[in-house]
């Protein structure tokens, strides 16, 4: 069956603007994950939604990052005013249901800021 | 300091050998623990889980110490397909996972 998508997988973008990243989980899953990737790093925590709320935004670095999933499947990503340092990987991950950690990452949307 | 801290290597090994990654985690509240592979420029995938009574599955065999906070993985008869980043992981009760900087291996002919 289809995998988790990201898209798009690249995205260049000026200092300044603004930006919208979109994954579609696995079908069924309830739970969704972001996750963000430095180069030489692990993935670092974002956000978690169950269903269609965020049910922990702990990892959201400031308020210029936000995520919504208004139908409990697709999720976007939007990050304002974006800056050199926010460029990295983005990784969107999907489990079964809540606190099920087989999560199932997507490839990732490579954002550069420059 | 990390939550969670892993060598970043790299460890060069020869086909064959025997290679053991090792990995410390902060939090004694953490209640999963798995190790994730990683290669280059694609996403983590689930290697396998990590328990307390050690988990072998084929070549990979990975061991849970709670009271040193502590979690390694072993991989013998090291294959070229082996080389990638290995991803120390652990949970807490809401899913979220925490990842330590991932250890590199390079298996060489």
């Amino acid at each position: 069956g289809a995998g988790v998508s990201q898209t798009p997988s690249n995205k260049v973008t000026e200092k300044g603007k603004y930006v919208e990243l979109r994954c579609d989980p696995i079908s069924g899953h309830t739970a969704l994950y972001w996750y963000r990737q430095s180069l030489g790093q692990g993935p670092e925590f974002l956000i978690y939604f169950q269903g269609t709320g965020a049910a922990d935004d702990s990892g959201l670095p400031n308020d210029r990052f936000f995520a919504v999933r208004p139908e409990g499947s697709v999720s976007t990503l939007k990050i304002q005013r974006t800056e050199r340092g926010d460029s990295a990987v983005y990784l969107c991950a999907s489990s079964r249901r809540q606190g099920s950690y087989e999560q199932y990452f997507g490839p990732g949307t490579r954002l550069t800021v420059t | 300091r990390k939550e969670v801290e892993q060598d970043p290597g790299p460890f060069n090994v020869p086909e064959g050998a025997t290679v053991a990654f090792n990995c410390t985690y902060s939090n004694s509240a953490s209640q999963s623990f798995f190790w994730y592979r990683q290669d280059c420029r694609k996403e983590p995938k689930l290697l396998m889980s990590v328990y307390s009574s050690g988990n072998e599955d084929g070549r990979f065999t990975a061991q849970l110490n709670r009271a040193s906070q502590y979690i390694s993985l072993l991989i013998r008869d090291s294959k070229l397909s082996d080389s990638a980043t290995y991803l120390c992981v652990v949970a807490g009760n809401t899913g979220k996972l925490i990842f330590g900087q991932g250890t590199t291996l390079q298996v060489k002919p």
